[in-house]
């Protein structure tokens, strides 16, 4: 168990419609990432939040967003889902911006697009 | 830009046996971290071995240890005494400490090894 929440575990819905998912970093860290995995870009870093703050942006589509709550928790809202957003969503937590800190993952939210 | 290699898609070993997964990087950046994740077919992504540009040995834990070859740009994953319970698809990453901001953000990831343990 590596202490990163993430619900809901599947997701079904239909293109264009809008979904929010949600993550609770481990204990104690500030930092929360968000990763997009599919079978043809594989892991790829969306948007990271660091206590509170947008700290760095990644391959994020002007239709998903994302924001870090007061209590650390963070949401990831995609709009106008398309065919190509199905694709398993990983959260992951770190305590600081260090590259010699490893993030822990959550265990993902399987998003399936109709 | 950070890129992270990794050749083999697909490795297979004995039970009781030991396996090593490639890796190779590139980047420009001074100060990194090399990571290995595990991902079972049940999708979690877990967290293996750390290694560290600037440190001096090679990482273990427990069954596992990474081959730093700084030099070369390879961080080869060694599993020893292989377990049917290994199989699963590995993950090289990396995290760069950015000149510009002095920070580590994002992990950037290979495109993964799928192991499979035999009998």
């Amino acid at each position: 168990d590596s202490g990163v929440t993430q619900t809901p575990k599947h997701l079904i819905t239909a293109t264009g419609q809008r979904v929010t998912l949600r993550c609770s970093p481990r204990s104690g860290d500030l930092s929360v990432y968000w990763y997009q995995q599919s079978l043809d870009q594989g892991l790829q870093f969306l948007i990271q939040y660091y206590n509170g703050e947008e700290r760095a942006k990644g391959n994020i589509l002007e239709r998903f967003s994302a924001q870090q709550f007061p209590d650390l928790h963070s949401e990831l809202n995609l709009s106008s889902l398309e065919l190509g957003d199905s694709a398993l969503y990983f959260c992951a937590s770190s305590f600081q911006d260090s590259e010699g800190q490893p993030q822990h993952f959550g265990d993902g939210t399987r998003l399936s697009i109709l | 830009a950070q890129k992270i290699t990794q050749t083999q898609p697909g490795m297979f070993v004995q039970e009781k046996e030991a396996v090593t997964l490639d890796c190779t990087y590139d980047t420009s950046d001074p100060s990194y971290g090399l990571f290995w994740y595990k991902q079972p077919s049940s999708g979690e992504m877990i967290f293996l071995i750390y290694q560290g540009s600037y440190d001096q040995q090679n990482a273990t834990e427990g069954r596992y240890s990474l081959n730093f070859q700084k030099a070369r740009k390879s961080a080869n994953l060694v599993i020893s005494a292989s377990q049917l319970g290994d199989s699963a698809m590995y993950f090289c990453a990396m995290r760069a400490r950015l000149l510009n901001t002095g920070t580590a953000s994002k992990l950037t990831f290979g495109t993964g090894t799928r192991l499979q343990v035999t009998l």
